[in-house]
This record gives C-alpha cells, sequence and structure tokens, in this order.
C-alpha cells in the first residue's frame, strides 16, 4: 500500500476565492471520508462516499462544499466563496469497508485571507 | 449529541516514566474504538478496541476498552521523545463508519 496521499498539501487563498483539494486513497479502498481539524481539536466528520456514491454529509458542510468520487477511485473537495473561518487541515481517509481501519493522508491545510 | 472526552488535555513527564492516557464515550451506534498518534501532520494508526476487557499491545503500548463503564485507556511504559505527540481517540459508528474524535491528549516527554 502507497498510503492515502492529498494534494495540494498547503493552499492560502484571498476570501473570497474558491479552493479544490484532491485525495487519492489507498488502492482497492472503496471508503474514502473527508474531515476537517482546527488547532486544538479533533478532526470533524465531513462526508463519505462508498465506490463513487456520497452517503452522508454533515451539517458542517454547507452549500459552499462539495465532494466528488467520480470514478470510485480519487475524490475531490471544493470550498466555493472562501471564508476565513474555513481555515483548517482537511484530512482526507479510506479503509477497505465496513469495520476496517480508517487510514489518513497528510492532509491539506487551508488558509484563508 | 455524541461525545468523546479525553483526559488528561495535556500532560508532561520525563523520558522513562509510564502514562495513562483516558477516553470516555456516549454515542449511538457504537462499532469499535480507535487511537491514533498524531505528530504535526496526518494521524497514524495504534489500535483498534471491539471487545470489552481484551488488552491490545503493541511494543511499549497497550490499550484496553471497557463497553460497560464506556470508557478505554492508552498505556505508554517506558517512555521515550518520540513519543511526543497528540493521542486521539475516535468512536466508529455502526452503518456510516464515521469517526467521531476526541480533542486529544498532548504528551511531551522531557529528555
Amino acid at each position: 500500500d502507497t498510503g492515502v496521499s492529498q494534494n495540494p498539501r498547503h493552499k492560502i487563498t484571498k476570501r473570497g476565492q474558491n479552493v479544490t483539494f484532491r485525495c487519492d486513497p489507498i488502492s482497492e479502498h472503496n471508503r474514502l471520508y473527508w474531515y476537517r481539524q482546527t488547532l486544538g481539536q479533533g478532526p470533524e466528520f465531513l462526508t463519505y462516499f462508498q465506490n463513487e456514491a456520497q452517503l452522508e454529509k454533515s451539517r458542517l458542510l454547507s452549500d459552499r462544499f462539495s465532494a466528488e468520487r467520480p470514478k470510485g477511485s480519487f475524490s475531490t473537495l471544493e470550498i466555493q466563496r472562501t471564508e476565513q473561518g474555513d481555515s483548517a487541515m482537511y484530512l482526507c481517509a479510506s479503509s477497505r469497508g465496513v469495520g476496517l481501519v480508517q487510514y489518513f493522508g497528510p492532509g491539506t491545510r487551508l488558509l484563508v485571507l | 449529541e455524541d461525545k468523546v472526552v479525553q483526559s488528561p488535555l495535556s500532560l508532561v513527564v520525563h523520558e522513562g516514566d509510564t502514562v495513562t492516557l483516558n477516553c470516555s464515550y456516549e454515542v449511538t451506534n457504537f462499532r469499535s474504538l480507535l487511537w491514533y498518534k498524531q505528530e504535526k501532520k496526518a494521524p497514524t494508526f495504534l489500535f483498534m478496541l471491539t471487545s470489552s476487557g481484551i488488552e491490545k499491545k503493541s511494543g511499549r503500548l497497550s490499550s484496553i476498552l471497557d463497553k460497560k463503564e464506556l470508557f478505554s485507556i492508552l498505556n505508554i511504559t517506558a517512555t521515550q521523545t518520540g513519543d511526543s505527540a497528540v493521542y486521539l481517540c475516535a468512536v466508529v459508528h455502526f452503518g456510516n463508519e464515521k469517526l467521531t474524535f476526541g480533542t486529544g491528549t498532548r504528551l511531551t516527554i522531557i529528555p
């Protein structure tokens, strides 16, 4: 397993701009999760996919957020019209299936100025 | 509302000491509990606990779950400076398998 990868690792943007992050899960992992982590807090669940289907979205995910996993492999998370409150580490995790461990990527650290 | 509480929030000990980190939870649809170690990057997996009373062990680290009292502990013996990190406890929910994390315990080992 090559591990979960995320790009970019860091992103600085101005308020109001759109940003997109990418996550490549461990191959053959059919579940993919997005979390957000702010300073001093544990990660918070945002959304998850089983294959290409997005099965649940947290109420933390406002209308400005959208996530896709078009072919059941990599996933993208887009934030439109960014706000300073969106500044956080965005973590992606994948697992092989139900009841199995989620492995995390290195995260994308977003700073909105 | 689901809740995972870790204590202490931070801990500073000398190298060689033994530490115990605590995690209590009140959640719906509990499946299992995970411990992760986070060092300025992504959380790395340590243990998965599903059954009460069965200790999981890996080197100097061990962990146990009590499903009746709704808590888990993580023990680290003979601590080393490389153990300095934030230790996160997370509960896995049946169904969506999402993780609900505690805020973590920041452990600092002084040489």
